[in-house]
């Protein structure tokens, strides 16, 4: 069965850091790009940032977050990473990992998630 | 960055009922239009991609349909296990962005 299942969240002052790890199962994690999106209450879906999969590594992120996450890929362990740094209690969210198709027109939509994993900024 | 307006932000339907759930975007996205079911403490899925193309497993009672700043989500037949929250989103330009959610309850 296909999965991505993510880990490391929990809880961290402001300033602190955090690194989130998502893997895949079940299918060629190479062969796709990735993407992080996050879920509050108050700002409901926010896409953070993309990692491309086959070709040439491209890499973008939400503004919100660029100079302070970093998003990285291990294709051997077929697994996805989010770097957190500088973390501020506005980034509290549950964090999803998310696997994105691009069809034939470039269209693109995110047809896998995982069930996310929480992380706390708090005092 | 694409303001994505969903409504109604909620509603209450009862089993069998068709429940319609609209989404407008703040500029023309073409059929750059996806739609997500999620419930609490599962994975969400992808319901709906390129606006009306039905993503494989998906049950037929889901269907949708729009172009430009339009669209919109059915689902005829309402069933229990439909009860969720459903979002919108752009993807015809970075930040892909998403609408607030419509949360749907089946009585």
């Amino acid at each position: 069965e296909i999965h991505l299942v993510e880990s490391g969240g929990g809880q961290v002052q402001p300033g602190g850091s955090l690194r989130l790890s998502c893997t895949g199962s079940g299918f060629v994690f190479a062969g796709y790009s990735m993407n992080w999106v996050r879920q509050t209450p108050g700002k409901g879906l926010e896409w953070l940032s993309y990692i491309s999969g086959p070709g040439s590594p491209s890499i973008y992120y939400a503004n919100s977050v660029k100079g302070r996450f970093t998003i990285s890929r291990d294709n051997s362990r077929s697994s996805l990473f989010l770097q957190m740094d500088s973390l501020r209690v506005e980034d509290t969210a549950l964090y999803y990992c998310v696997r994105e198709v691009l069809t034939a027109t470039n269209e693109y939509y995110f047809d896998l998630w995982g069930q996310g994993t929480l992380v706390t900024v708090s005092a | 960055d694409i303001q994505m307006t969903q409504s109604p932000s909620s509603l209450s339907a009862s089993v069998g009922d068709r429940v319609t759930i609209t989404c407008r975007a703040g500029q023309n996205i073409g059929i750059s239009l996806n739609w997500y079911q999620f419930k609490p403490g599962k994975a969400p899925t992808l319901l709906i991609y390129a606006a009306s193309t039905v993503q494989s497993g998906v049950p037929i009672r889901f269907s949708a349909s729009g172009s430009g700043t339009q669209f919109t989500l059915t689902i005829a037949n309402l069933q229990p296990e439909d009860s969720a929250s459903y979002f919108c989103q752009q993807s015809y330009r970075t930040p892909n962005t998403f609408g607030q959610g419509t949360k749907v309850e089946t009585k």
